[in-house]
């Protein structure tokens, strides 16, 4: 199955600064996501990274805020803008793979932990 | 709007036993559900997926079912060991135009203990 690696697996932050996460996998994949898990919650989907347009994303993430980028079929960027405490969360870059049953799985990253003070 | 839910929170148990995990969906139409593990600190690993015309999936000490028509899914453990210590997290998958789209529960953290 495809792997998946995050750059970089953590960072601590100033407030009003940005931070770009890249996602690099091994293999060509169709889809990539970008999730957010802020401290005992659950995962949200931030946006779909459309390699050669731009990012669809979900009701609540603006571009302003989570631009995103990708360029090709295996490598994307998240970057979170003007941070705040708020957004101190593990950031899970996914994408679509093919199981042994030859069903189409989602693959994770280890995730991205961001601390802002 | 689908939403997930997990059941028990958290579940503590003696190694050894049998123990089932229970996750509920409000909108049966869905593409697949997947099970995946998160270790403290770590990414996703996925354990099983099941399709949306499929009953259960199996792989090794694990079991999956999914009863779509009554938005319920469980993930059963058997012989639970202190290594099967995480949280386990429920995610349903979209189709047509939101394929690859989860929507995740809030999980069930687990601990089994020696």
């Amino acid at each position: 199955s495809a792997v998946i690696s995050q750059k970089p697996s953590r960072d601590i932050c100033q407030r009003g600064t940005s931070l770009t996460i890249q996602c690099q996998v091994d293999s060509q994949v169709t889809m990539m996501f970008w999730y957010r898990q802020q401290p005992g919650q659950s995962l949200t989907l931030i946006a779909t990274a459309n390699q050669g347009s731009e990012a669809t994303y979900e009701s609540g993430f603006v571009i302003d805020k989570f631009p995103i980028s990708r360029p090709n079929l295996t490598f994307s960027t998240l970057t979170v803008s003007n941070m705040s405490p708020e957004d101190s969360s593990i950031y899970l870059c996914s994408a679509t793979d093919r199981a042994p049953s030859g069903a189409n799985v989602l693959t994770f990253g280890a995730g991205s932990r961001l601390t802002v003070l | 709007k689908q939403e997930v839910t997990q059941i028990p929170a958290a579940l503590s148990v003696p190694e050894g036993e049998n123990l089932v995990l229970n996750c509920s969906f409000t909108d049966s139409a869905i593409y697949n559900l997947q099970w995946f593990r998160q270790d403290p600190g770590k990414g996703l690993t996925s354990l099983l997926l099941i399709q949306s015309s499929q009953r259960e999936q199996t792989s090794g000490r694990l079991n999956a079912s999914l009863d779509k028509s009554s938005g319920r899914s469980t993930l059963y453990i058997a012989a639970s060991q202190p290594g099967d210590s995480a949280t386990y997290l429920c995610a349903v998958g979209a189709g047509g135009t939101s394929y690859g789209k989860l929507t995740f529960g809030q999980g069930t953290i687990l601990t089994v203990h020696p």
